[in-house]
């Protein structure tokens, strides 16, 4: 399995700043994920990080609004820029792993970031 | 395209009864992955199984059990003697080439002793 941390568990931001989130994970992993939880909602993937090359987006989400950076094969940081409250979510990343049953995504705990 | 559809937003149930979790997915893949997580009220995400699509046998894990049908694209999850700690939002999910997870919407499950 892995162990992933993300810094910080939780914030409150105000409108117009921005908020970088750290993701770092125990094993070194090709491919790391960022998810948005909107309040009462699914996940939905903002963008595919994998190391040396850009991230990769989703509609919707582009990169001067969620700069991604992945510096090396265990870190990965996420900046929401410019937020307003509609920004307000849970920010998860997640790793995919080979496990003995296969491929398995494992995620962190989560970013809580209110916006006021 | 792909799509997750967890048509049930809520369940309540009293302890120990069962209680099955419905899925329904879209996928034009030949190989797929569908996935189900749970999501306590503290918020992490907890994996639960994996089931790639070649693979229809149904499985059973303690108290938890899934049922794979292709001819319906469906993957539902049953809780058998449901606990209080049961409760928890469950995710459906699936997984085309790509690596990329599509969730379902969720459904929270409120299980009442």
């Amino acid at each position: 399995s892995a162990v992933i941390s993300q810094k910080p568990s939780r914030d409150i931001c105000q409108r117009g700043t921005s908020l970088t989130i750290q993701c770092q994970v125990d094993s070194q992993v090709t491919m790391m994920f960022w998810y948005r939880q909107q309040p009462g909602q699914s996940l939905t993937l903002i963008a595919t990080a994998n190391q040396g090359s850009e991230a990769t987006y989703e509609s919707g989400f582009v990169i001067d609004k969620f700069p991604i950076s992945r510096p090396n094969l265990t870190f990965s940081t996420l900046t929401v820029s410019n937020m307003s409250p509609e920004d307000s979510s849970i920010y998860l990343c997640s790793v995919e792993l080979e496990v003995d049953r296969g491929n398995e995504q494992f995620f962190g705990p989560g970013t809580r970031l209110t916006v006021l | 395209a792909q799509k997750v559809t967890q048509a049930q937003t809520e369940i309540s149930v009293v302890e120990k009864e069962d209680v099955t979790l419905d899925c329904v997915y879209e996928t034009r893949d030949t190989t797929y992955y569908l996935f189900w997580y749970k999501q306590p009220p503290s918020g992490e995400l907890v994996f639960l199984i994996r089931r790639n699509s070649f693979d229809e046998q149904n499985e059973i894990s303690g108290r938890y059990s899934w049922n794979f049908q292709k001819s319906t694209s469906s993957f539902n999850f049953t809780i058998t003697a449901s606990q209080v700690v049961d409760s928890a939002v469950y995710f459906c999910a699936l997984m085309e080439y790509g690596n990329k997870l599509v969730f379902g919407a969720g459904t929270i499950l409120r299980v009442k002793s």
